[in-house]
Parts: structure tokens; C-alpha cells; sequence
């Protein structure tokens, strides 16, 4: 079972849109990462979030927590075709695991 | 530097064999997790590596699962008495430090048929 969910589950795009895509999960974290996955590069960290933070940057990445809603969001700006892939969100589990859980993934297709 | 190697990258077995799957993280990592990826879906947490020690196997779905990384560096994924079910791509994934909230790098993975 996976605790994290990804909204929407799959979204297609225009080369240079923006690209918004949620995580929401079910019990308290200490922090939210978010992962790409493509078939060339397997899975790549892209961003950390704390949960005592709201907002954190990375270039055209931007990441929002909000804890009270047990949600995440990830904005991609001026999207590329090289950002089509699988986006997962992962969270810490409940204290006392080691355990990491991912979310089911949205996948992403930029058209170009 | 070089990243996370796993090998095979492919493996096919016929139900009831034994396999045994192989992780090289990233020189001077800590932690060391396992994870299985079923199609379509997010990886699931196996099993945790603190160094030579395993601190966390809560993700094993039986005890056909077992790991290991004597060394602290090379880690072994063994499934016994391969299912169909066990066909899934296994991830390995380590990071600098110890416990949670620090990047995970992970491997291609292994693809694993059991037929």
C-alpha cells in the first residue's frame, strides 16, 4: 500500500506551458521529496522540502507544502520536452521506520 | 563520479529458483535501500541498511526476501522460491548519510521475470 498519491494521474502539455502536479498524503512527515523517473535516466531526486518549510526553488521547479492539508504541489515552469516522465512524490513514514513511501506518480508528456 | 550500479540488469527465473540480485552504491554512502517497483506503480520500500547493519526489513513481503551488505558497501537482494508475483523491477538506492531526509540516488534496477 502507498500512502502518498499523485493528482492528476497522467497530464499532457505544450512545450513551454507550466506543468502543476499534487501529492497528498496521510500521515505527519518531516519531510517531502520529490523524484522524476524516465526510461533513460531511472529515478532522479529533484527537490527537498522540509516540514517546518512552505516553498523551496530549483531552477524552473517550485515545490509548496502545505502540512495542515496533508499536501504537496510541484510546478514545473516553461516546460521542455526532456520533462516528459513519471513525477513521484516520498515521505518519511510515521517514526521508529526507516521507510520511505511514494506516491503512485503523475505521469507527464510535453508535446513539442 | 560513478553512481549507483545494479547487475543483472535483466534476470529471468522459472518459478521455484533462487536469485540473487546486486547493489554497488556510491563510494562512501551510508544508507542503502532496497525498493520494489511494480509496473505502473511508485516504488515500495524493502528494506534499510545503516552501513553493515540492517536497521529496518519491515518491507520484505516474506521470508523468501532476504539482504544483506556484510561490508558496508555491496549489497545483496536474495529471493528464494521465486513467485510470479516477485516479477517487478527492484531499485537500489543510497545516500551520504544515515536515517531519512537526505537525497536518495538510486540504480537502473533490476528487472526481474520469474516465468
Amino acid at each position: 500500500s502507498q500512502q502518498g498519491e499523485e493528482d492528476p494521474q497522467a497530464l499532457s502539455i505544450q512545450e513551454g506551458e507550466n506543468a502543476t502536479m499534487n501529492c497528498s498524503y496521510k500521515t505527519s512527515i518531516n519531510n517531502l521529496q520529490w523524484y522524476r523517473q524516465n526510461s533513460g535516466r531511472g529515478l532522479v531526486h529533484l527537490i527537498l522540502i522540509r516540514s517546518n518549510e512552505r516553498e523551496k526553488h530549483s531552477g524552473r521547479l517550485r515545490v509548496t507544502l502545505d502540512t495542515s492539508k496533508k499536501s504537496s504541489s510541484l510546478l514545473i515552469t516553461a516546460s521542455r520536452a526532456a520533462d516528459t516522465a513519471s513525477y513521484f512524490c516520498a515521505t518519511d513514514a510515521t517514526s521508529g521506520t526507516y521507510k520511505y513511501i511514494f506516491g503512485t506518480g503523475t505521469r507527464l508528456k510535453v508535446l513539442a | 563520479g560513478a553512481g549507483v550500479s545494479q547487475s543483472p540488469r535483466y534476470k529471468v527465473a522459472k518459478r521455484g529458483q533462487d536469485v540473487a540480485l546486486r547493489c554497488d552504491p556510491i563510494s562512501g554512502h551510508v544508507s542503502l535501500f532496497w525498493y520494489q517497483q511494480a509496473l505502473g506503480q511508485g516504488p515500495e520500500f524493502l528494506t534499510y541498511f545503516q552501513n553493515e547493519a540492517q536497521l529496518d526489513k519491515s518491507g520484505l513481503p516474506s521470508d523468501r526476501f532476504f539482504a544483506e551488505r556484510p561490508e558496508g558497501s555491496v549489497s545483496t537482494l536474495k529471493i528464494q522460491r521465486t513467485q510470479q508475483e516477485d516479477s517487478a523491477v527492484y531499485l537500489c538506492a543510497s545516500s551520504l548519510r544515515s536515517g531519512r531526509g537526505y537525497e536518495q540516488y538510486f540504480g537502473p534496477g533490476t528487472r526481474l521475470t520469474v516465468t
